[in-house]
């Protein structure tokens, strides 16, 4: 199976600072890379897939970047509802896996 | 309006099989290209991908719960039945059901509500 790594596994930031969290896949994925949000206590969100197309919806300080192996999910100035567990997905075949997640908090 | 509701016992036994219940809305996988999986996570830890199934009843399952898994459709009722085998302390996780984004794209742009299963004696 491909496994996801993502990092780090966690950090903090100031509202307002650009905030970057890298993925990697164990072998090339093109780019069947999908990025999700998860607050406390909810599901799951989407908000980049096919690595970096944008969901209905999600604001555009969110955007994704990368193919074959190695992704990068931006959140261009932090706001304190971006404070969530992120994590990358992997759609490439029939066998999908996720990240470890990475949790996003405010300085 | 697109959803999906997980139910099913709250609590299992160590051995017993679990059968969980994904009730689709607002789409029906009689629907050509509808497809639908099931995801877990346990309590403070992170995604896992359950399997998936398509509206032509193709099935895919994760390597790790494929000999306990089975996913399977009941069109008449609009609904996803997971059954997972020998249920073990280490299967106590929230588990979710999602719609899969059509094209290519395969992500879960709909996710249910989620329902929390406890496995214990």
């Amino acid at each position: 199976d491909i496994q996801m790594t993502q990092s780090p596994s966690s950090l903090s930031a100031f509202v307002g600072d650009r905030v970057t969290i890298t993925c990697r896949a164990s072998q090339s994925i093109d780019n069947f890379l999908n990025w999700y949000q998860q607050r406390p206590g909810k599901a799951p969100r989407l908000l980049i897939y096919g690595a970096s197309t944008l969901q209905t919806g999600v604001p555009l300080r969110f955007s994704g970047s990368g193919s074959g192996t190695d992704f990068t999910l931006t959140i261009s100035s932090l706001q304190p509802e971006d404070i969530a567990t992120y994590y990358c997905q992997q759609s490439d075949g029939t066998l999908w896996t996720f990240g470890q997640g990475t949790k996003v908090e405010i300085k | 309006q697109v959803t999906l509701k997980e139910s099913g016992p709250a609590l299992v036994k160590p051995t017993q099989t679990l059968t969980l219940t994904c009730t689709l809305s607002g789409f029906s996988l009689r629907t050509t290209g509808v497809r639908v999986s099931w995801i877990r996570q346990p309590p403070g830890k992170a995604l896992e991908w359950l399997g998936r199934i398509d509206w032509d009843d193709d099935k895919f399952y994760s390597t790790s719960l494929k000999t306990r898994l089975t996913i399977s459709k009941d069109t008449s009722k609009n609904q996803v039945v997971l059954t997972l085998t020998n249920m073990d302390p280490a299967d106590t996780a929230t588990y979710y059901c999602a719609h899969i984004l059509g094209g290519t794209a395969d992500a879960f742009d709909i996710w249910g509500q989620g329902t929390m299963v406890t496995v214990s004696s």
